[in-house]
C-alpha cells in the first residue's frame, strides 16, 4: 500500500471489554513497531517485530496487552479487560530492513468508557 | 535508559519569522539518531529531518534546520520563515542504533508552536 494503515481510526468500548486493533505496514517493511500517544504526550514504544518475531515488547505496561504478527505482515495490538487507563491513540509505525526512518500510519483512538 | 527533554510546552511565533525549538537528551551511547517529528492538528506523525549522531554536521532540509551539539546533548530545530503551516506540536525524538535494524524511538513531551498571521 501507499502507507501504513490502522483500523478502527476510532473505537470506543466499554471497560471490561477486550480490543483488537490492526496495522498494514508499506509494502515490504519487515519492521514493526507499536506505540501508545496519551493526550498532549509524546508517543510511547509498546512493542517492535522484525518479520513474525517480537523482538522487543518490554514498553507493554502489563499482560493485558499482546501483539502478533503471523505473517510477518499484518500486526495486532490486543487489549483483554480494557481499563479507562487504556485510553489513548494507538501508533504503528514501520520501516524497511535496516532503514533508520519509521513512517507511521494514521493511528487508532481508543476510549474506554 | 535514554530520555528526552522538550522544557518549552509551547511557543508562539508570527509568520515569516524565525523561531528555535529546544531539545536536551541523555545517553551514554555513541551510536545514535536523533529526529524531529511534527504533528499537525490531523495528528499524523511527519518526519522533519534527522541526524545522525557521528555526523559533525548539522542537517538541514528546505526551512528548517537542526544545530546538535553532541557533547552538550542538545539538538534542536530552527524554523526559518515560519508559514501558517507549520503551526503544529513538534516532538523531539531519540533512537539508538543497532547494527542491522532499526530500534525504538523515544519521544520528548512535544511542544507546540503556534504561527500567527
Amino acid at each position: 500500500g501507499a502507507g501504513v494503515s490502522q483500523s478502527p481510526r476510532y473505537k470506543v468500548t466499554k471497560r471490561g471489554q477486550d480490543v483488537a486493533l490492526r496495522c498494514d505496514p508499506i509494502s515490504g517493511h519487515v519492521s514493526l513497531y507499536w506505540y501508545r500517544q496519551a493526550l498532549g504526550q509524546g508517543p510511547e514504544f509498546l512493542t517492535y517485530f522484525n518479520y513474525e518475531a517480537q523482538q522487543d515488547k518490554s514498553g507493554l505496561p502489563n499482560d493485558r496487552f499482546s501483539a502478533e504478527r503471523p505473517e510477518g505482515s499484518i500486526s495486532t495490538l490486543t487489549i483483554q479487560r480494557t481499563e479507562q487507563r487504556d485510553s489513548a491513540m494507538y501508533r504503528c509505525a514501520s520501516s524497511l530492513a535496516g532503514g533508520v526512518e519509521q513512517y507511521f500510519g494514521p493511528g487508532t483512538r481508543l476510549t474506554v468508557t | 535508559a535514554q530520555t528526552v527533554t522538550q522544557s518549552q510546552p509551547e511557543m508562539s511565533v508570527q509568520e515569516a519569522e524565525t523561531v528555535t525549538l529546544s531539545c536536551t537528551y541523555d545517553t551514554s551511547e555513541n551510536n545514535y539518531y536523533l529526529f524531529w517529528y511534527k504533528q499537525p492538528p490531523s495528528r499524523q506523525m511527519i518526519l522533519v529531518i534527522r541526524q545522525e549522531a557521528y555526523k559533525q554536521q548539522n542537517a538541514t532540509e528546505n526551512r528548517f534546520s537542526v544545530n546538535f551539539q553532541k557533547a552538550a546533548k542538545s539538538f534542536s530545530l530552527k524554523i526559518s520563515d515560519s508559514q501558517l503551516g507549520d503551526t503544529a506540536m513538534y516532538f523531539c525524538a531519540f533512537m539508538l542504533r543497532y547494527q542491522g535494524g532499526s530500534e525504538k524511538l523515544v519521544f520528548g513531551k512535544g511542544m507546540k508552536l503556534t504561527v500567527n498571521p
